[in-house]
C-alpha cells in the first residue's frame, strides 16, 4: 500500500524555525518528484514546493521562497520541508504528496499524507 | 499567482446531478489539458478523483466526470450519492508558477 505520513508540526513563535518530515512507504520512493502543499485552518488548498527524484531541481512558491527548503534523503524514502523565519500567516496543516514519476509528464498529486499542523504565534 | 474560481457552494438531492466549475486565466487552466480535482472530506487528506480534465484514477466512481472548455474546467457528479458530500478543489498546472488551486467548493446533498 501506497503511504505517507507526515510529521514535526506543532507550535512556533514568529520568526521560528521547523522542519515537517514525509516518510514514504510502498513505492519507490526515488523514482517519484514530491510536493507540499498547505491548508490554513478553514481555506482552500495552497501548493508549496516540489522536488524532483534526485533532488536537484526544487521550485516554490513566492510566498515562501528564500524562507523555506525542501530535501529529501531518497536511502531513508524520506521527504523534508525546512521552514525558517516563520509567520502567524504560515499557520496551516501541511501536505506531503506525491508528483511525476521522474521523466514522466503527471501533472496532478496522488496520494497525500494525513497531514501535519503547523501553528505559529507568541 | 491567484487562485482560481469556483462557487463557494453547490447542492443537490440524492440521485441528482451537480456541476462544479473552476474558472482560470489562459497561462493556467486555458493553456494545458492539465487540470485535477480533489475531493476532501472534514478532517481527512485530499483524494484526486479526476486527472488531465477527464480522467479518472482507478477505484473513484464514473459518477465523477470532468470537462474544460476555454479558461473553465467542470466537474460534474452524477447520481448524486451521500457520501460525496464533501469539499472539491480543482488544480491546474501553470507553467512557471507552477500549480494553482481553486478556491473550493461545498457539495451539500439535500
Amino acid at each position: 500500500e501506497v503511504q505517507l505520513v507526515e510529521s514535526g508540526g506543532g507550535l512556533v513563535q514568529p520568526g521560528g524555525s521547523l522542519r515537517l518530515s514525509c516518510a514514504a512507504s510502498g513505492f519507490t520512493f526515488s523514482s517519484y518528484w514530491m510536493h507540499w502543499v498547505r491548508q490554513a485552518p478553514g481555506k482552500g488548498l495552497v501548493w508549496v514546493s516540489r522536488l524532483n527524484s534526485d533532488g536537484s531541481t526544487t521550485n516554490y512558491a513566492d510566498s515562501v521562497k528564500g524562507r523555506f527548503t525542501i530535501s529529501r534523503d531518497n536511502a531513508k524514502n524520506t521527504l523534508y520541508l525546512q521552514m525558517n523565519s516563520l509567520r502567524a500567516e504560515d499557520t496551516a496543516v501541511y501536505y506531503c504528496a506525491r508528483g511525476a514519476v521522474q521523466g514522466v509528464v503527471m501533472r496532478w498529486f496522488d496520494p497525500w499524507g494525513q497531514g501535519t499542523l503547523v501553528t505559529v504565534s507568541s | 499567482q491567484s487562485a482560481l474560481t469556483q462557487p463557494r457552494s453547490v447542492s443537490g438531492s440524492p440521485g441528482q446531478s451537480v456541476t462544479i466549475s473552476c474558472t482560470g486565466t489562459s497561462s493556467d487552466v486555458g493553456g494545458y489539458n492539465y487540470v485535477s480535482w480533489y475531493q476532501q472530506h472534514p478532517g481527512k487528506a485530499p483524494k484526486l478523483m479526476i486527472y488531465d480534465v477527464s480522467k479518472r484514477p482507478s477505484g473513484v466512481p464514473d459518477r465523477f466526470s470532468g470537462s474544460k472548455s476555454g479558461n473553465t474546467a467542470s466537474l460534474t457528479i452524477s447520481g448524486l450519492q451521500a457520501e460525496d458530500e464533501a469539499d472539491y478543489y480543482c488544480c491546474s498546472y501553470a507553467g512557471s508558477s507552477p500549480f494553482v488551486f481553486g478556491t473550493g467548493t461545498k457539495v451539500t446533498v439535500l
